[in-house]
């Protein structure tokens, strides 16, 4: 398996604009997670889907976030103005609870965002 | 509320033991995992615990101590290649994860 896909890997771009970050998890995984990690706030949950839905997005900073998962091989996470406070490395991960390691989740590699 | 503390940094000498310890205050408790994370990758799974005691997994070992709130993550025989960051995280209803402990091997 090719493990949980991101892209872009880098992103750098200009204060106000629209930034749109791509994951594949890995096939057959029924969760998928959005997370974002800093120096000074460590790895932060933004939102889980459970089977393509919604199940927590109480990680979401504020209404400039939005995510969705319109199928179970794809996944978006949206930013809209982007602010220099979003800059960060931005992971998905995706974990399957029917395995004998439920739970475990496996992390792509990540996006680095800049917003300057 | 809900609070992982574990120490920002450690340093170890390369052959020797170390001990990072984990300490939460959650709501909920199904389970603990520590995660291995080298710099400018991504995090990786070391270890889940769900019940009380010592898991062992190679030169890895994780305690978890759920009355105590408490688990520690022990790496024997360092090597430099083990110079990492080692998350905990513990799943209540949700995954939350510590901020991470950077450890230094010395040669």
């Amino acid at each position: 398996d090719a493990g949980v896909i991101q892209s872009p890997r880098h992103e750098v771009t200009e204060m106000g604009q629209e930034v749109t970050l791509r994951c594949k998890p890995i096939s057959g995984h029924d969760y998928l997670f959005w997370y974002r990690q800093t120096m000074m706030r460590g790895l932060e949950l933004l939102i889980y889907f459970n089977n393509n839905v919604p199940i927590d997005d109480s990680g979401m900073p504020e209404d400039r976030f939005s995510a969705k998962m319109p199928n179970a091989s794809f996944s978006t996470l949206k930013i809209q103005p982007s602010e220099p406070r979003d800059s960060a490395v931005y992971f998905c991960a995706s974990s399957d609870l029917r395995t004998p390691e439920a739970d475990t989740q496996y992390f792509g590699p990540g996006t680095r965002l800049t917003v300057l | 509320g809900q609070n992982i503390d574990q120490p920002t940094e450690m340093t170890a000498t390369e052959g020797a033991i170390v001990q990072i310890n984990c300490t939460y205050q959650t709501s909920g408790f199904n389970g603990l995992f520590w995660y291995q994370q080298h710099a400018g990758e991504a995090p990786t799974f070391l270890s889940y615990n769900v019940l009380d005691g010592l898991e062992e997994k190679g030169r890895f070992s994780s305690f978890l101590s759920r009355s105590k709130g408490y688990s520690y993550l022990l790496l024997k025989e360092l090597q430099m290649k083990d110079s990492a960051s080692y998350l905990c995280a513990v799943r209540d209803d949700k995954i939350i994860f510590g901020k991470g402990t950077r450890l230094h091997i010395l040669p």
